[in-house]
């Protein structure tokens, strides 16, 4: 249980394009979806933090203007890299944290890698 | 304050051996330690997680003994198998609070050799 699907698991675009990344909470009810990046051989860093019907909090650095983040049902968290560059290719991971289940804690997404050329 | 600190960066284990991860945290608001394994390319998933109300938990080959005095954590794997080869990070979150978000270790790269 408590699952997270995410996709697409890898997406290359080309500068200036955007992006969306889509987690989906397959048998509960994420009211809260974290976002987060990933650079190789890295940790994992938080970008923002959505919660279900409002606007999503984002980290000191993360442009909310770039990194658009949706999370309009409780099923359904996206994430829109607009006007992708170069730099923003990373990994992306998303992350819920699950209320009601034996095992409580947070579920991740597969991740999805994005490569701007 | 919000910063976990995990050592070591890299380790070599050999096959059945015991593999030792270190974690210390500062905010004493948090209450819930996972640990997580990562393979390259994939998601973080969840090994084991710990709760400052008990001072160790295990689960198979997976250990985590807390500290609560000390602010520190760390992580057990026993008989090491090349399989465990993989980044594991600590993490830390103030569950209940209204952020709850997972502060995450700098993570160790374990490698064990057949």
């Amino acid at each position: 249980g408590a699952v997270v699907s995410q996709h697409p698991s890898r997406v290359i675009c080309k500068s200036g394009t955007s992006v969306k990344i889509e987690c989906r909470s397959l048998d509960f009810q994420a009211t809260t979806m974290f976002w987060y990046r990933q650079f190789p051989k890295k940790s994992l860093m938080l970008m923002a933090t959505s919660n279900e019907g409002s606007k999503a909090t984002y980290e000191q650095g993360v442009e909310k203007d770039k990194f658009l983040i949706n999370h309009a049902s409780l099923t359904l968290s996206t994430l829109t890299v607009t006007s992708a560059h170069p730099e923003d290719s990373s990994f992306y991971i998303c992350s819920a944290r699950v209320q009601k289940a034996i095992n409580y804690g947070y579920t991740f997404g597969s991740g999805t890698r994005l490569t701007v050329v | 304050q919000q910063q976990v600190k995990q050592s070591p960066q890299s380790l070599i284990v050999q096959k059945g051996g015991i593999s030792i991860i270190n974690c210390a945290y500062e905010n004493t608001a948090f209450d819930y330690f996972p640990w997580y394994q990562q393979f390259p390319g994939k998601g973080p998933a969840l090994l084991i997680a710990i709760r400052p109300d008990v001072s160790e938990k295990k689960e198979g080959r997976f250990t985590i003994s807390f500290n609560k005095s000390a602010k520190q954590f760390s992580l057990h794997i026993m008989d090491s198998q090349p399989g465990d080869s993989a980044t594991y990070f600590c993490a830390a979150s103030s569950y209940g609070g209204s952020q709850g978000n997972l502060i995450f270790g700098k993570g160790t790269k374990l490698s064990v050799k057949p």
